[in-house]
């Protein structure tokens, strides 16, 4: 099945810096990537996403980027604020594009 | 994005009550339904998958007749955990999957339920 790892686990960055959390993901034929944001005590809340047939994909301050190839995929959060503080999970979809996979998530935290 | 709603949000019990949690996909139609444990500052640890009118297919080492799952419809989904006990408290999110009103193929989460058996 397939195996999701994340890094860095935590993410301490001061406001106004960039955000980069990565991913890896071991099936070659997922084609879903999705990214939660979760504050604490709250739902996971889906922030982005991108599929396979595009290599990036930006919403304003947030974009995310996919090598298929390399089978990795990254989230960029470019000036940030202290209310993007919060843990964030990768997912992968499966062979059959019915379930996801977690990573283990990246708490960050914004020092204003 | 589509809105999943999740009830209770909140339940303490005692031990040996059985408690049962809701999932339901308000604004859309909802082909699969996830249920999840999350543990304090850990992942999303997938307890179950299931589809509307089917038997739910449950991960490794979660024992079916603990937590039972009834996917009865294309918008509701339960969780009940029987006979709980204290090593059962633990924060439960619903999760649904399907096409949203853009007619894309998103997985959507419950605001959860933090159960805490005493």
């Amino acid at each position: 099945g397939e195996n999701v790892e994340q890094h860095p686990s935590t993410l301490s960055v001061q406001e106004g810096d960039s955000a980069v959390i990565k991913c890896t993901y071991s099936d070659s034929a997922s084609n879903y990537f999705p990214w939660y944001k979760q504050e604490l005590g709250k739902r996971p809340q889906l922030i982005i996403d991108i599929r396979s047939n595009v290599g990036e994909k930006k919403d304003q301050r947030i974009a995310v980027t996919l090598n298929k190839t390399a089978k990795h995929f990254s989230l960029h959060i470019t000036e940030t604020q202290p209310e993007d503080s919060a843990v964030y999970f990768c997912a992968g979809d499966n062979n059959a594009g019915n379930m996801l996979t977690f990573g283990g998530g990246t708490r960050l935290m914004v020092k204003p | 994005g589509a809105v999943v709603s999740q009830h209770p949000s909140w339940v303490i019990c005692k031990s040996g009550t059985s408690v049962k949690i809701e999932c339901r996909s308000l604004d859309f139609q909802a082909t699969t339904m996830f249920w999840y444990r999350q543990f304090p500052k850990q992942s999303l640890m997938l307890m179950a998958t299931s589809n509307e009118g089917s038997k739910a297919t449950y991960e490794q080492g979660v024992e079916k007749d603990k937590f039972l799952i009834n996917h009865a419809s294309l918008t509701l989904s339960t969780l009940t955990v029987t006979s709980a006990h204290p090593e059962d408290s633990s924060f439960y999110i619903c999760s649904a999957r399907g096409l949203d009103r853009f007619y894309t193929d998103t997985q959507y989460f419950g605001p959860g339920t933090r159960l805490t058996v005493l």
